[in-house]
């Protein structure tokens, strides 16, 4: 986790409302991905970015949901506007690098009432 | 079929005995495979990784891949309460894509 910085931790908010996640991996790694974690479930690939560009957003609800890496470090995750069912954990991770394995961060855990 | 399926849990084993967690995933062509372990209230931290058929040791912690069978399993020997966490299995598919299994709940009983 040390190697990922997420904020905030923890956000409640109302449907329909907007909410910003924000991811920096303190050592620049390349490549850094968002995840969402449904309580029970295993983590689920959002958006996968190398440096600047995305790599794969198949998974993104891209009518409510976007995302940004600006100059290949800190990256943002928008929801607008949220819904009951995006209650989770969103996780970011960077990829080792000399290696496929993937280090999260500590994750906002998102409560939509 | 899911991608990534794990042992339905939770699994309790007695302080000092070998928790055993499987996986299975549906990718003949992946080649890369992970155990996770996440604390409640944490995010996931990885744990093992293998790449090769057979063993991999790291301690306590024993990672066995068949990959005819499309088998993956985490070995915890001499079980403490302190590994008691959730469990997920993580696979590489082709395309690249790290897909997760729902987890296993892992509880050590003193």
């Amino acid at each position: 986790e040390a190697g990922v910085a997420q904020s905030p931790r923890y956000k409640i908010i109302e449907k329909r409302q907007s909410v910003a996640f924000w991811c920096n991996p303190i050592s620049g790694h390349a490549t850094l991905y968002w995840y969402q974690q449904i309580l029970g479930q295993g983590p689920k690939l959002l958006i996968q970015f190398q440096n600047n560009g995305v790599v794969d957003d198949s998974q993104l609800p891209k009518d409510r949901f976007s995302a940004e890496r600006l100059k290949g470090v800190d990256s943002t995750l928008k929801i607008q506007p949220a819904k009951l069912e995006d209650s989770a954990v969103y996780l970011c991770a960077y990829q080792g690098r000399n290696s496929y394995e993937q280090y999260f961060g500590p994750g906002t855990r998102l409560t939509v009432t | 079929q899911k991608e990534v399926e794990q042992n339905s849990g939770p699994l309790s084993v007695p302080e000092g005995a070998i928790a055993s967690l499987n996986c299975t995933y549906s990718d003949r062509g992946s080649q890369s495979f992970f155990w996770y372990r996440q604390y409640s209230g944490k995010s996931p931290e990885l744990i093992m990784s293998i790449y090769s058929n057979g063993d991999k040791e790291d301690g306590r912690f024993t990672a066995q891949l068949n990959k005819a069978s499309q088998y993956v399993s985490l070995l915890i020997r001499d079980s403490q309460p302190s590994d008691s966490a959730t469990y997920l299995c993580a696979v590489i598919f082709q395309g690249g894509k790290l897909i997760f299994g729902q987890g296993t709940e892992l509880s050590v009983k003193p």
